[in-house]
């Protein structure tokens, strides 16, 4: 079974931090991505990764930046936290072969931003 | 146009009952689609993929209709457990990369 691990379940953070989220799959897959949700706007996509060292932005990268030094390790963080960025925050990962691009996901970290 | 568009119900419907749900998008150029199934506060889990017409796994079922640029799933009796709110998601090739698409689920809630 794929397992994909997020480094925190809960989080409190204050306006102004710096925040890393950390995300972890066993699986060998290429792609990685980070998306937060919210009631009514779905999962939306904010950055992604099909390799070591790329990185794409997604549909609301700004706030945000990443960081995948090694295959099995996609980091999301926000620069300077602001109270908008309280959200659910979901990793996911998925081969890269063809259109079998299936994404597992983690278990999320719901961030909230005083 | 949203590119992937779900009617967010909810959807109640009793034990035993079939339901169905259709899930519409809008670039003909998709390849594959896949159904996800999300519980309260936790994340989405892979329910089906359908690569051409359809898939079926015991009492689900995905049908894709390409003319009409929808796909579907139906439940065949309902369980309380059913409960949950189903996520559709659709790729795209885009730039090179193979770009999926999440609706914002539809949310079944299954009675006694």
């Amino acid at each position: 079974d794929v397992k994909v691990t997020q480094s925190s379940r809960y989080l409190v953070k204050r306006t102004g931090e710096k925040v890393f989220l950390e995300c972890v799959q066993d699986m060998d897959h290429e792609n990685m991505f980070w998306y937060r949700q919210d009631p009514g706007l779905g999962l939306r996509l904010i950055y992604f990764s099909y390799d070591v060292k790329m990185k794409e932005k997604g549909d609301i990268p700004e706030g945000y930046s990443v960081s995948r030094e090694k295959k099995e390790r996609f980091s999301l963080i926000l620069e300077s936290a602001s109270t908008n960025q309280t959200s659910m925050y979901l990793c996911a990962s998925s081969l890269g072969a063809g259109v079998k691009v299936e994404q597992f996901f983690g278990p999320g970290t719901r961030l909230t931003v005083l | 146009r949203k590119e992937v568009e779900q009617d967010p119900g909810p959807f109640n419907v009793p034990e035993g009952a079939t339901v169905a749900f259709n899930c519409t998008y809008s670039n003909s150029a998709s390849q594959s689609f896949f159904w996800y199934r999300q519980d309260c506060r936790k994340e989405p889990k892979l329910l089906m993929s359908v690569y051409s017409s359809g898939n079926e796994d015991g009492r689900f079922t995905a049908q894709l209709n390409r003319a009409s640029q929808y796909i579907s799933l139906l439940i065949r009796d309902s369980k309380l457990s059913d409960s949950a709110t189903y996520l559709c998601a659709v790729n795209n090739p885009s730039g090179g990369y193979q770009k999926v698409t999440f609706g914002t689920g539809t949310k079944l809630q299954v009675i006694p």
